[in-house]
């Protein structure tokens, strides 16, 4: 049972674009929530992470909304670039110890130029 | 900036060998993880371990084992490997428990 659901499989966004995409999730012991991006044939790398205390945080282009009373979060990116055409992961931490985390299945964002 | 090596990037074994995929990072990470990705169902924790020698299951640990002799390197063990253990297999470590996990570039394994 998922845990954590991206029910995009995909988006399409014109270069200079807002690209938004979503996540949600139905645990809410959920404490800390990331998003990797992932290029083909490479492992996941880091984007942005927020903890649940928050409801933003924004690093340059990408900011990360959580919606707790919704069990949502979602990551903004402006402006697109088609550089960031990629699988978008959003994950979420729970478990003792902060040691387990839960996956969504991946939107893949193209950034058309 | 960090380095989480996997031995190999596609691997092809026979149903009932014992397979062996190694990882090991260069950044004096306490924890590490075995996830697999499969399509449809995201990345799912097999295993992690906390620091050497210890290990706890993560939500599909059947079928697997690891061994963390040295705090660099984290191996994942397919007892005897079946048709349902093709996969990709990721391998990640961090810092800390506030940190963010950091991942090699997979092992894509097929099992005949």
């Amino acid at each position: 049972d998922q845990q954590v659901k991206q029910n995009s499989p995909s988006l399409s966004v014109q270069e200079g674009r807002i690209s938004i995409l979503n996540c949600d999730y139905t645990n809410s012991m959920f404490d800390y929530f990331l998003w990797y991006k992932k290029y083909p044939a490479e492992g996941p790398t880091f984007l942005i992470s927020i903890s649940s205390i928050k409801d933003k945080n924004e690093d340059g282009r990408f900011t990360v909304f959580l919606n707790k009373s919704a069990k949502h979060l979602s990551l903004h990116i402006v402006p697109s670039q088609p550089g960031d055409s990629a699988v978008y992961f959003c994950a979420a931490r729970g478990g003792p110890g902060g040691n387990q985390f839960y996956f969504g299945t991946g939107t893949s964002l193209t950034v058309i130029p | 900036d960090v380095k989480v090596t996997q031995s190999s990037r596609y691997l092809v074994k026979r149903t009932g060998e014992k397979v062996f995929l190694e990882c090991v990072q260069d950044m004096d990470h306490e924890n590490m993880f075995w996830y697999r990705q499969d399509p449809g169902l995201g990345l799912r924790l097999i295993y992690f371990s906390y620091d050497v020698k210890m290990k706890e299951k993560g939500d599909i640990p059947e079928g697997y084992s690891v061994s963390r002799e040295k705090k660099e390197r984290f191996s994942l063990i397919l007892e005897s490997a079946s048709t349902n253990q093709t996969s990709m297999y990721l391998c990640a470590s961090r810092l800390g428990v506030d940190q963010p996990q950091h991942f090699g570039d997979g092992t894509r394994l097929s099992i005949l």
